[in-house]
């Protein structure tokens, strides 16, 4: 089946500097893929929809100079948490789906643990 | 605006039947679709219901009413595993999933 691999797992970066997090579809192409963040116990919040070869949409709240997202293949969209804070702390994951698919199949990667300190 | 709603908590037995129910009220519908999540894990799919009626998967089964903006997910022969957070997530445009808050369904022997 279809994988998307997300790196780091698991990060640990001191505050104000910046972190980046791969998303990588290993068997397809993926022209779009998505950025969510969830906080313990909460829900999965869209962060933005990232287009490769363009810029990301972003959901209304999220900051585009922070969490900046970039797509350059279509196998590879990066998601860079710039001037990080504790309250950036979260996990940050990324589906993408699949160029030949009709929409309806989603795949997610494993998910980023990002601690602040 | 997008909102969807769901329980938060369900308790069960094994072996009994639960039903979580999510409502959804968003700006474009291209289907309802549920996920299973444990702690610390990814998301994993489970169903996908783009036209009204049930879909089955073994022991999970999903519903859908468009006219109601109303679906449910049906879990069935419920074992200690399925433990986990619930989420309804309405696929507002090709690809975009909006999610709800979740449901904590806790299995108790």
């Amino acid at each position: 089946g279809a994988v998307v691999s997300q790196h780091p797992s698991w990060v640990i970066c001191k505050s104000g500097t910046s972190v980046k997090i791969e998303c990588r579809s290993l068997d397809f192409q993926a022209t779009t893929m998505f950025w969510y963040r969830q906080f313990p116990k909460q829900s999965l919040m869209l962060m933005a929809t990232s287009n490769e070869g363009s810029k990301a949409t972003y959901e209304q709240g999220v900051e585009k100079d922070k969490f900046l997202i970039n797509h350059a293949s279509l196998t590879l969209s990066t998601l860079t948490v710039t001037s990080a804070h504790p309250e950036d702390s979260s996990f940050y994951i990324c589906s993408a789906r699949r160029m030949q698919d009709s929409g309806n199949t989603i795949y997610f990667g494993e998910g980023s643990w990002l601690t602040v300190v | 605006g997008q909102s969807l709603e769901q329980p938060s908590e369900v308790t069960a037995v094994e072996g009994a039947i639960v039903q979580i129910n999510c409502t959804y009220q968003t700006s474009g519908f291209y289907g309802l679709s549920w996920y299973q999540q444990h702690d610390g894990g990814a998301p994993t799919f489970l169903s996908y219901n783009g036209l009204d009626g049930l879909e089955e998967t073994g022991r999970f089964s999903s519903f859908l009413s468009r006219s109601d903006s109303y679906g449910y997910l049906l879990l069935q022969e419920l074992q200690m595993k399925d433990s986990a957070s619930y989420f309804c997530a309405v696929r507002a445009d090709t690809g975009k999933l909006i999610f709800g808050q979740g449901t904590t369904l806790q299995v108790k022997p």
